[in-house]
């Protein structure tokens, strides 16, 4: 079975710069989730997707994050325009979930981002 | 709010010696737990997770954890490191209902010498 993909895998932009990072979740996952994790920190939930709806994304600054998922399958996060403090490891993950909370999500490698 | 705490921002360990790394939440009701490791350059990985039932749960790698809700703990244990586990460890602990968020720790890092 294919794990969670992600690309690009490196991205180095310079501040106010706009970046796209693009997740393909394991087949038949409904749930998609979009994770920013900085150095040294554990992931934080930026976004949660059942199918193409939003389940919760009060963690995304919606003043220059944006995140879809057109036909419930593939996503896209962007971030426009970057600041200094968007550098990080941005982590996709998907789940079977029936949104009951136990079933495990599994992660891509991530798009580590660095802005200058 | 959920919360976790993971004492210890780096464990080292000699090859062969017990693992502990610890993990302490706070919730208002039994929360789902669990334990990802993660390598280098790498995503996530589960080691393990607590959801309902035997509150002693074994897991890949011959890691186990066990769950005390007196205790709020959650702590992973293995009883030989192996110079392959090196790595991350990250606690994490999502309240048992619909669309909620699993919340992180701030990772551990073993580290295992020969």
């Amino acid at each position: 079975e294919a794990g969670v993909a992600q690309s690009p895998r490196y991205k180095i932009i310079e501040k106010r710069q706009s970046v796209a990072f693009w997740c393909n979740p394991i087949s038949g996952h409904a749930t998609l989730y979009w994770y920013q994790q900085i150095l040294g920190q554990g992931p934080k939930l930026l976004i949660q997707f059942q199918n193409n709806g939003v389940v919760d994304d009060s963690q995304l600054p919606k003043d220059r994050f944006s995140a879809e998922r057109l036909k419930g399958v593939d996503s896209t996060l962007k971030i426009q325009p970057a600041k200094l403090e968007d550098s990080a490891v941005y982590l996709c993950a998907s789940s079977l979930e029936g949104l009951a909370g136990r079933e495990t999500q599994y992660f891509g490698p991530g798009t580590r981002l660095l802005v200058l | 709010a959920q919360s976790v705490t993971q004492l210890g921002s780096h464990v080292s360990v000699s090859e062969g010696a017990l693992v502990l790394l610890r993990c302490n939440y706070s919730s208002s009701v039994p929360p789902y737990l669990f334990w990802y490791v993660q390598y280098p350059n790498q995503g996530l990985q589960l080691l393990l997770k607590y959801t309902t039932g035997a509150t002693l749960v074994k897991g890949i790698n011959g890691f186990e954890a066990e769950f005390k809700k007196s205790e709020t703990s959650f702590h992973l244990t293995k009883p030989s490191a192996h110079m392959s586990d090196a790595a991350e460890y990250f606690c994490a602990v999502r309240e048992n209902q619909a669309g909620t968020a699993l919340i992180f720790g701030k990772g551990t890092t073993l580290s295992v010498s020969s």
